[in-house]
């Protein structure tokens, strides 16, 4: 299996609603990244996961936290969006050490209303 | 801060052209990435260039890694409509774990 799964693809919530984003891999990859694009732009990273432990956070916003309950699965628990949060999230995948390249999930195109 | 910049990032060629993508990027690294993109979906790794002077090749891409100029190009061959994607470059920065800084990207559009 060398596959990202990302659910759901598509999400519209609302300001005040509270969602999550689903990431799970099986290939045994100890590192696990959230990333943010936007359209016609280059992905951004969010957070980094080694071992199931936050090693970066690129000064996201606390309405976005991330979870690591296992090795084979990556949340990203949503809150309190705002608009300009709409975008399209990315959830990667990497073996430890981190020489090898990412492996990326479809993602979630997310709408914030 | 790295910076990772592309050029050009806006590419229309012919079908059989042969055309280059420059990456440069300013602080030392040799881990540099190549990735393509199509309208609406995921990244696809292309290539992994891990030390100076290395050269891989794909059908008709080929990238190489130049660390002592901080320059990567992606050299395409006989292009096909098939190749038309974004291509991005990235460069891991080195925190520890792996973090990855994108090219803006380069739009490439073959025309028959």
């Amino acid at each position: 299996d060398t596959e990202v799964t990302q659910t759901p693809k598509h999400l519209v919530m609302g300001m005040t609603n509270k969602k999550s984003l689903k990431c799970e891999q099986h290939m045994g990859h100890r590192a696990m990244y959230w990333y943010k694009q936007k359209a016609k732009k280059p992905p951004e990273l969010m957070f980094v996961y080694s071992y199931e432990k936050l090693s970066i956070n690129e000064s996201v916003p606390s309405r976005f936290s991330p979870e690591c309950p296992n090795s084979s699965l990556l949340n990203l628990h949503l809150h309190a969006l705002q608009p300009e949060d709409s975008a399209l999230y990315l959830c990667a995948s990497s073996p430890v050490p981190t020489t090898y390249e990412q492996y990326f999930g479809p993602g979630t195109r997310l709408t914030v209303t | 801060e790295l910076k990772v910049e592309q050029n050009p990032l806006f590419l229309s060629m012919q079908e059989g052209k042969n055309y280059t993508i420059y990456c440069n990027y300013s602080t030392t690294s040799d881990r540099l990435y190549w990735y393509r993109q199509d309208p609406g979906k995921s990244l696809e790794s292309l290539f992994v260039l891990l030390s100076n002077g290395a050269v891989k090749q794909e059908g008709r891409l080929m990238a190489s890694l130049d660390t002592k100029a901080r320059l990567s190009t992606l050299h395409i061959t006989a292009a096909v409509h098939d190749l038309s994607a974004t291509y991005f470059c990235a460069v891991d920065a080195r925190q520890g774990a792996q973090k990855l800084v994108f090219g803006q990207g380069t739009r490439l559009t073959i025309n028959p």
